[in-house]
């Protein structure tokens, strides 16, 4: 069990908006820790998709966009495409177990 | 291409040993932390370690603790994980990636990743 919570699932179709959700506590994300975001396409490794809660990489599209409210935080993705098929995991750092903590993961279903 | 290539992967038996490596290039090694991240067979992602750029600080996941050793070499530019008495749970690929640099390097999540090894322990 993760301190970060995500739905297992997800699905939208091609060129909808979808959402994933992250949800910590008054401890995490509460707390301030920054919240990121990753993609891993099946087969593949992880890649960085948000940083610093709403940063993307360079390289990244526009249609992802993360953001942060409370003890929560968010992964939007807008224009929903195909290959955007993949799970996706939240993810910070705890200070107080000097250690990175991941979210259980969302997969993403593109109908 | 900044690029993170990981080895040493393989079929160990429960209380065995193995060290994973992962070669660093095209990017200056010795200012990033730098972790290891491991994910079970149809599992999620968990992070395993983290050694501070110049080594001085080290961390682990409680799992792990006493039985892993994370260190570098940054004149080689590369990133060992030394695992001893291993466990059938601790199958998994194992991915090393970058960790930010500097005081805020927590900012930046891990921005480059390996490809993966794959240990796979038998009972």
């Amino acid at each position: 069990q993760s301190v970060l919570t995500q739905p297992p699932s997800v699905s939208g179709a091609p060129g909808q908006r979808v959402t994933i959700s992250c949800t910590g506590s008054g401890s995490n994300i509460g707390a301030g820790y920054d919240v990121h975001w990753y993609q891993q396409l099946p087969g593949t490794a992880p890649k960085l998709l948000i940083y610093g809660n709403s940063n993307r990489p360079s390289g990244v599209p526009g249609r992802f966009s993360g953001s942060k409210s409370g003890t929560s935080a968010s992964l939007a993705i807008t224009g929903l495409q195909a290959e955007d098929e993949a799970d996706y995991y939240c993810q910070l750092y705890d200070s107080r177990l000097s250690g990175w903590v991941f979210g259980g993961g969302t997969k993403l279903t593109v109908l | 291409e900044v690029q993170l290539v990981e080895s040493g992967g393989g079929l160990v038996q429960s209380g065995g040993s193995l060290r994973l490596s992962c070669a660093a290039s095209r990017f200056t090694f010795r200012n990033y932390w730098m972790s290891w991240v491991r994910q079970a067979p149809e599992k999620g992602l968990e992070w395993v370690a983290s050694i501070k750029a110049d080594g001085s600080d080290k961390y682990y996941v409680d799992s792990v603790k006493g039985r892993f050793t994370i260190s570098r070499d940054n004149a080689k530019n590369s990133l060992d994980l030394q695992m001893i008495s291993l466990r059938v749970e601790d199958t998994a690929v194992y991915y090393c990636a970058r960790t930010g640099s500097g005081t805020y390097y927590h900012f930046y999540g891990m921005d480059v990743w390996g490809q993966g090894t794959t240990v796979t322990v038998s009972s």
